[in-house]
Parts: structure tokens; sequence; C-alpha cells
């Protein structure tokens, strides 16, 4: 059975800072793996999809990398804002056929002016 | 374009009641999938529509049925309401044919009492 743990649960950084978000999946046969962003009481805003065969990805201030070996995926966030306080939430999709999304339970963090 | 529409936004019901969820996907897509989202848990996948038909299904007790209009729109019902019912439904809706990738809506909020 598929898990996904999101370390830390929270995270407090002050503005301009660089940081690292982290994923974890037990099961290495994911067909791709995405991260989100929601705010508070709000819906999903996919940041970035990378595919089974990808290393990683990049939208302006962020890139995610995939290690499907180690089961291991990071979320790189450059020069923080306080626009970037949310709750990043990682999923993984275990086969072409499948519509099933499995997420973790999300970091939630705060970027302090 | 609209994307991904819920309605209600809010809903409060009591123990024992039943609820219907409406969601509408976003223009030419597909398919459509329901998520629960528990205050501080990642979403947890209930079924996914297409063709009108329940494509999969998540670990939800008979409770929880759908129903996908020739239009592509979706109805999440859930019966004999608990106080755990209480959460975030979440649409979701993809193109089959493009890799399933899913967008989501802004959520229904439904408080049980």
């Amino acid at each position: 059975k598929q898990e996904v743990t999101q370390i830390p649960a929270a995270l407090s950084v002050p503005e301009g800072e660089n940081l690292v978000l982290n994923c974890s999946f037990t099961d290495s046969a994911i067909y791709n793996l995405q991260w989100f962003r929601q705010d508070p009481g709000k819906g999903l805003t996919s940041l970035l999809l990378i595919q089974s065969s990808q290393r990683e990805q990049t939208s302006g201030r962020l890139n995610a990398s995939l290690d499907k070996s180690s089961g291991r995926s990071t979320l790189y966030i450059a020069a923080s804002q306080p626009g970037d306080s949310a709750t990043y939430l990682c999923a993984v999709r275990g086969g072409s056929n499948t519509g099933k999304l499995i997420f973790g339970q999300g970091t939630t963090l705060q970027v302090k002016p | 374009d609209a994307g991904v529409t819920q309605s209600p936004t809010h809903l409060i019901k009591t123990r024992g009641q039943q609820v219907t969820l409406r969601c509408s996907p976003k223009s030419g897509h597909d398919t459509v999938s329901w998520y629960q989202q528990a205050l501080g848990q990642g979403p947890q996948f209930i079924f996914q529509y297409y063709e009108e038909e329940e494509r999969q299904r998540g670990n939800f007790p008979d409770r929880f049925s759908g129903h996908q209009f020739p239009n592509y729109s979706s109805e999440l019902n859930v019966n004999a309401l608990l106080l755990g019912d209480s959460a975030l439904y979440l649409c979701a809706s993809s193109w089959l044919g493009a890799g399933n990738i899913q967008y989501f809506g802004a959520g229904t909020r439904l408080s049980v009492l």
C-alpha cells in the first residue's frame, strides 16, 4: 500500500530564505508526482508535475526533484516571500490507468516579513 | 474559460441527514474525481467517474455515492451523515485522453452537527 509522508509538518522562515520541503513515498512504482499549493480553506493549485522518467521540474522560483529509487521528492523554494505562505502538498499517482492521487499530509509554510 | 466549479461553498447538516454536492468540470474535461479532506490532513480519494460510470473507488463506505451526467458534471451524495464526515470536499476534473491530469475546484466545506 502506497503511503506518502511530508516532513516537516510546519515551517516558519524569514523572508528571503531559500528552503526545502520534503516528500517521501513507500512504493517506487509511481507514474508521476505532483506538488500542490493550498491556501487556507481553499482548493488545490498545481505547482509542478514530474513524470516518473524525469528527475526535476522548474517553474520560476520553484524547483522539484524526484528520486524514484529512494522514494523521495523535494520542493525547493528560492528567495521566499510572505506570499509563499500556504500549505504545500505532494501527491503520487500509481499508474497510467488510475486517476487516484495519494497525498501526504502537507507542510504548512509561514514566511515572515 | 471557467475552471472547475463546485456548489455550494459551505453547507451545515445534522447527523443522519443526507447531502448532495455538485461539480462542473473544466471545459473539455470528461472525468471527475472526488476527494475528502479532513482538517489538517491531505485529501483522500473517494471515487472517479468517467462516461457516467464509477471507474475507481477509494476506501469509503457505501454511504458515499456519486453520479455523472451526460454533460460530464457530477454529484457526490452522502447518506446518514456522521460527525466524522465534516470535511472539505474537493472535486477534480481531467481529460482521460490527456494523461488524466487533475484540476481542482475550490471545494465545498461540509459541517455536520
